[in-house]
């Protein structure tokens, strides 16, 4: 399958800062990412979805002021967390997917974000 | 409305034993797709089988296999000769091709434990 990196797989950084987090496809071009979140022992919730080029659609509830998504290239997209707070402690993880809705998506390695 | 129930939050299995876990969706798209994936406690999501809406044959890799049954909306995933490297969580999920821009939708997961 297509590779999907991920970084930093686990940062730790402190309250009120930002953190960015990177999801690169390697080896295709990534039309469509995915950022979700998922807490310990649950499932992985989607944030918002990014098309190349243009804003992310977000899912009810999260807030797109918190989490920036920007999707320049058709093989980068980064989450940045702003004015992080110990509760957005959490495993983020992307997926990517090149081409139409029924092509398969390929998930990153996750990044374990901690907040002190 | 939950459109993935995973009602199964553990489960444990005999190593070598065959290990059936459970998953209901709910649509009103005709073209979507049904999912597997494990978690191990690395974090990462290995995909480990796909069954199209249209698939009338049950798909199977390797030791896995899908029971799709359309008209009862499930898809249960049948692991066969556990293996104690088989200790993970398990996600079922969706794509619906038409509605929903083609995001995956995860249930609640599965924690199966393999004894030995």
């Amino acid at each position: 399958g297509a590779v999907v990196s991920q970084h930093p797989s686990r940062v730790i950084c402190k309250s009120g800062t930002s953190v960015k987090i990177e999801c690169r496809s390697l080896d295709f071009q990534a039309t469509t990412m995915f950022w979700y979140r998922q807490f310990p022992k649950q499932s992985l919730m989607l944030m918002a979805t990014s098309n190349e080029g243009s804003k992310a659609t977000y899912e009810q509830g999260v807030e797109k002021d918190k989490f920036l998504i920007n999707h320049a290239s058709l093989t980068l997209s980064t989450l940045t967390v702003t004015s992080a707070h110990p509760e957005d402690s959490s495993f983020y993880i992307c997926s990517a997917r090149g081409g139409g809705v029924d092509t398969e998506a390929f998930f990153g390695q996750g990044t374990r974000l901690t907040v002190v | 409305a939950q459109k993935i129930t995973q009602t199964q939050p553990g489960m444990f299995v005999q190593e070598k034993e065959a290990v059936t876990l459970d998953c209901t969706y709910d649509t009103s798209d005709q073209s979507y797709g049904l999912f597997w994936y494990k978690q191990p406690s690395s974090g990462e999501m290995i995909f480990l089988i796909y069954q199209g809406s249209y698939d009338e044959q049950n798909a199977t890799e390797g030791r896995y296999s899908l029971n799709f049954q359309k008209a009862r909306k499930s898809a249960n995933l049948v692991i066969s000769a556990s293996q104690l490297g088989d200790s993970a969580m398990y996600f079922c999920a969706m794509r619906e091709n038409y509605n929903q821009g083609g995001k995956l939708i995860f249930g609640q997961g599965t924690e199966l434990s393999v004894k030995p």
